[in-house]
């Protein structure tokens, strides 16, 4: 088992742009979650969903899209990149509400 | 609304001394409570947790905490820690009726030769 895989690991955009955060888990989990990190806040919590075509806005949603159309797949899209979305991103899953979360390597993200 | 504190922002520690990494949460309903440890430039592994029963909970690498609903907290300890052991360590709640955790801004554990 891969776990949970995160492409890319480091994106550097410019103010405006999109792009999406690719996300996938092996693992079967109903639930996944994406989240953001920034020095002296712990994670903040984006989206997530609870299995496929599910999903919820966490914590700090404004900015970001997410969709599950299959188990596996759990992508995180950037509408109009800004400066304040520099961070580092993870995406996690679990098998359930009360499960252990498996956390992706993350992806390091700049915007200029 | 729920919040974490970890009241330390750096703990820096001897080499086979023991530490003590501080959690406290705030909630008006029953928790889940969660560690979870970051090595450098790694993504999150769980630690333990704590669901239901003993407010005694064991973890991996020798790591325990404890709940005390009393003081709403949750401490780390480690009765003797390594150079391995240097990484940031985080606490996380839930509630028992949503999925949703709130994370606290994290501990660096700082271990010195």
């Amino acid at each position: 088992n891969a776990g949970v895989t995160q492409t890319p690991k480091f994106q550097v955009l410019k103010t405006g742009q999109s792009m999406t955060l690719q996300c996938a888990q092996d693992m079967n989990h109903e639930y996944m979650s994406w989240y953001r990190q920034d020095p002296g806040m712990g994670l903040r919590l984006i989206h997530y969903s609870v299995g496929a075509g599910i999903t919820d806005q966490g914590e700090v949603p404004n900015g970001y899209n997410v969709s599950r159309s299959t188990t596996e797949d759990f992508p995180l899209r950037l509408l109009s990149a800004a400066p304040s979305q520099t961070s580092v991103y993870f995406c996690a899953s679990s098998s359930n509400r009360m499960g252990t979360q498996y956390f992706g390597p993350g992806t390091r993200l700049t915007v200029l | 609304a729920q919040s974490v504190t970890q009241l330390d922002s750096q703990v820096p520690v001897f080499e086979e001394a023991p530490v003590e990494l501080r959690c406290n949460y705030s909630s008006s309903v029953s928790v889940y409570l969660f560690w979870y440890v970051q090595y450098p430039n790694q993504g999150l592994q769980l630690l333990l947790k704590y669901l239901s029963g003993s407010t005694l909970v064991k973890g991996i690498n020798g790591f325990e905490a404890e709940f005390n609903k009393s003081q709403t907290s949750f401490h780390l300890r480690k009765p003797s820690v390594h150079i391995s052991d240097t990484a940031e360590y985080f606490c996380a709640v839930s509630d028992t009726s949503n999925y949703q955790l709130i994370w606290g801004a994290g501990t660096k554990l700082i271990i010195k030769p």
